[in-house]
């Protein structure tokens, strides 16, 4: 079946843009994950969704980030007046639930270069 | 918060050779440890996950073992071959009511062949 989708795969904006990045999980999966991947580090949690609700979002980095999820399904991470530091890849994962051993899966993730 | 340090941040090995990368955390609630692949350009995959009532899992040539008093837990790849050269990634799950997530921050493992 389908896996984890994010669009757009590469996305090129100038400093103070605002950018709309979009993930479609597996159907059936109730979480969902964001992620920030710096160029050479870890994964940075972000944020998670149970259905459309976000339990915690203590890991965004400013005000300047915010993401919504609709029906249970799509999620936008929306970055406004971006800066340069927001570089990275962006990635998405989702599981069936949230319980002990429910897998995540990932996206392709997007890679976002602020000039 | 949970904090995970992840060591060697790089590791070469001839090929056959055993590959351990090791891992720690902080916060003696985690209690779910999945490790990750992430071969170049590509998605982090799971590769094997123990749960904080086991100390040792394997999956052929893939093994993790797992310390609670310690806390830390290592990955241990034996009979490397250069398909497994890739980053790969230890993690510490907090199930809540929902999975809270702390990456190690990777191992560059690199099989000559």
């Amino acid at each position: 079946g389908a896996g984890v989708s994010q669009s757009p795969s590469n996305k090129v904006t100038e400093k103070g843009k605002d950018v709309e990045l979009r993930c479609d999980p597996i159907s059936g999966h109730t979480a969902l994950y964001w992620y920030r991947q710096s160029l050479g580090q870890g994964l940075e949690f972000l944020i998670y969704f149970q259905g459309n609700s976000a339990p915690d979002k203590s890991g965004l980095p400013s005000d300047r980030f915010s993401a919504e999820r609709t029906g249970g399904s799509v999620s936008t991470l929306t970055i406004q007046r971006t800066q340069q530091e927001d570089s990275a890849v962006y990635l998405c994962a989702s599981s069936l639930g949230a319980l002990v051993g429910d897998e995540q899966f990932f996206g392709p993730g997007t890679r976002l270069t602020v000039l | 918060g949970e904090n995970v340090e992840q060591h060697p941040s790089t590791l070469s090995v001839q090929e056959g050779d055993s590959a351990v990368i090791k891992c720690t955390y902080s916060d003696s609630a985690s209690n779910y440890f999945p490790w990750y692949k992430q071969e170049l350009g590509k998605r982090p995959q799971l590769i094997i996950d123990i749960r904080s009532n086991v100390g040792e899992k394997k999956d052929q040539r893939i093994a993790v073992t797992l310390n609670k008093t310690a806390k830390h837990f290592s990955l241990h790849i034996t009979e490397t071959q250069p398909e497994d050269s890739a980053v790969y990634f230890c993690a510490a799950n907090l199930i809540l009511g929902y999975q809270k997530v702390t990456f190690g921050t990777g191992t560059k493992l690199q099989v000559i062949p």
